[in-house]
């Protein structure tokens, strides 16, 4: 079946530093990629998506592309500030459809003043 | 009140006890959902209701029983649960168009800590 795998944290940055996360997975078909942000006491926010290969999403200053070749669509922002200490999870849905969401287990990111 | 909401908060309930969560969106979507988020876990999707039908139910016990009077409200019922069940409980909605489902909207979540 479908399965997302993140880098596990937590990661800890300090202000203006850059951020990778890293999310790869696995499925059939062609699937849409999203990248899904949880801030403290929150539920969680769309925070970016691609829906085919190559795409490139984008919002925030927050950034990932689509990569067929190596099944990755990992987060990268080029300087992160304390507000975006928030729990981020990397997911999938099936091709056409975001009926069925499967989630990668969460990045922990705190980052420090 | 916008977005999705959901009530409790926070719950606190014996194993013997009955209680329901309730969600409520205010999106004009018409597809609802139940997540259950545990501890270094991923996110497990239980319950999934269409235009008030349940097109989805992911293996859950029979000791949660989900319930969608209409689009704008779902409700879990709880009773007889194990202290395993303690967990963050995620409502979502999305809009639905014919076999498409768009981007989810969640609710804040409920804490459920089972005794």
């Amino acid at each position: 079946g479908d399965s997302v795998t993140q880098m596990e944290g937590p990661v800890t940055l300090s202000e203006e530093a850059f951020l990778t996360i890293n999310c790869t997975y696995t499925a059939t078909g062609y699937p849409s990629l999203f990248w899904y942000v949880q801030y403290p006491g929150e539920g969680l926010q769309l925070l970016l998506k691609a829906t085919k290969a190559d795409d490139k999403g984008s919002n925030k200053g927050f950034e990932a592309t689509y990569r067929k070749e190596t099944t990755s669509f990992h987060l990268e922002k080029g300087s992160v500030q304390v507000s975006d200490s928030a729990v981020y999870f990397c997911a999938l849905s099936d091709s056409g459809s975001a009926r069925q969401l499967t989630f990668g287990s969460g990045t922990q990111l705190t980052v420090l003043p | 009140e916008t977005g999705v909401t959901q009530t409790p908060r926070h719950l606190v309930m014996g194993m013997t006890n009955k209680k329901s969560l309730k969600c409520e969106q205010h999106l004009g979507h018409n597809a609802m959902y139940w997540y259950k988020q545990s501890a270094k876990k991923p996110l497990e999707l239980m319950f999934v209701y269409s235009l008030e039908e349940r097109v989805e139910n992911n293996s859950v016990p029979s000791r949660f029983s989900p319930e969608c009077p209409n689009s704008s409200h779902l409700f879990l019922h709880l009773h007889t649960l194990q202290p395993e069940d303690s967990a963050l409980y995620l409502c979502a909605s999305s809009r639905t168009s014919g076999s498409s489902y768009n981007e989810q909207f969640f609710g804040p979540g409920t804490r459920l800590t089972v005794l």
